[in-house]
């Protein structure tokens, strides 16, 4: 498979602002989804960088840097609802142009 | 406009069993993926099927099937279930997977037992 690494878990109070990293070492790359899932429920799309640079959506921000293999999520401003599991997808072009890589998840836990 | 629908939510079966899950993409999606997530794997793909063929597969053993209907609903199967196949089943849909993200359904909690 492909290497996407993100931490396990991460942990930050309200009104606070937490980055969550991602690498990942994979040829053919074609683009990278940030996903949030609530437990039990379904993984909702957040962002999708293709090139290189920030893409700012509201309070959430993800970046992209494809010669580092690096993207992160920024979250500004967290509240409660934001404790969760946010998973990094890399989407390589090619005979797997249909398939996403995910890493194993960071878990968000925000404390009041 | 109705999201990604997974039938049915839960499922217990016995060793050895088989399981068929059910997913409808979002009305005017072609590209329709499948996922097993476990907490120690995390999410897998399993396949992806754009207008009834099967586009991509992933390294599952032969017991895991799909099809996909000229409706682009889709269907999963399982076949001699194993207590390692106790997961969460997730269905993505996407318009056509070249440049388009993907919606994902709430998935089918799977239970071996």
């Amino acid at each position: 498979g492909q290497n996407i690494d993100q931490p396990t878990e991460m942990t930050a109070t309200e009104g606070a602002i937490v980055q969550i990293n991602c690498t990942y070492q994979t040829s053919g790359f074609n683009g990278l989804f940030w996903y949030q899932q609530h437990a039990g429920e379904a993984p909702t799309f957040l962002s999708y960088n293709v090139l290189d640079g920030l893409e700012e959506k509201g309070r959430f921000s993800s970046f992209l840097s494809r010669s580092k293999g690096y993207s992160y999520l920024l979250l500004k401003e967290l509240q409660m609802k934001d404790s969760a599991s946010y998973l990094c997808a890399v989407k390589k072009g090619g005979s797997t142009l249909g398939r996403l890589y995910f890493g194993r998840g960071t878990q968000l836990t925000v404390w009041p | 406009k109705a999201g990604v629908t997974q039938t049915p939510r839960y499922l217990i079966k016995t060793r050895g069993q088989q399981v068929t899950l059910s997913c409808s993409p979002i009305s005017g999606h072609r590209s329709v993926s499948w996922y097993q997530q476990t907490p120690g794997q995390g999410l897998q793909f399993l396949f992806e099927y754009f207008s009834e063929t099967q586009r991509n597969k992933g390294n599952f053993p032969g017991r895991f099937s799909g099809r996909q209907f000229s409706n682009s609903r889709s269907e999963m199967n399982v076949s001699t279930l194993e207590l390692g196949d106790s997961a969460l089943y997730l269905c993505a849909s996407s318009l056509d997977s070249k440049n388009y993200g993907y919606t994902f359904g709430s998935g089918t909690r799977l239970t071996v037992v």
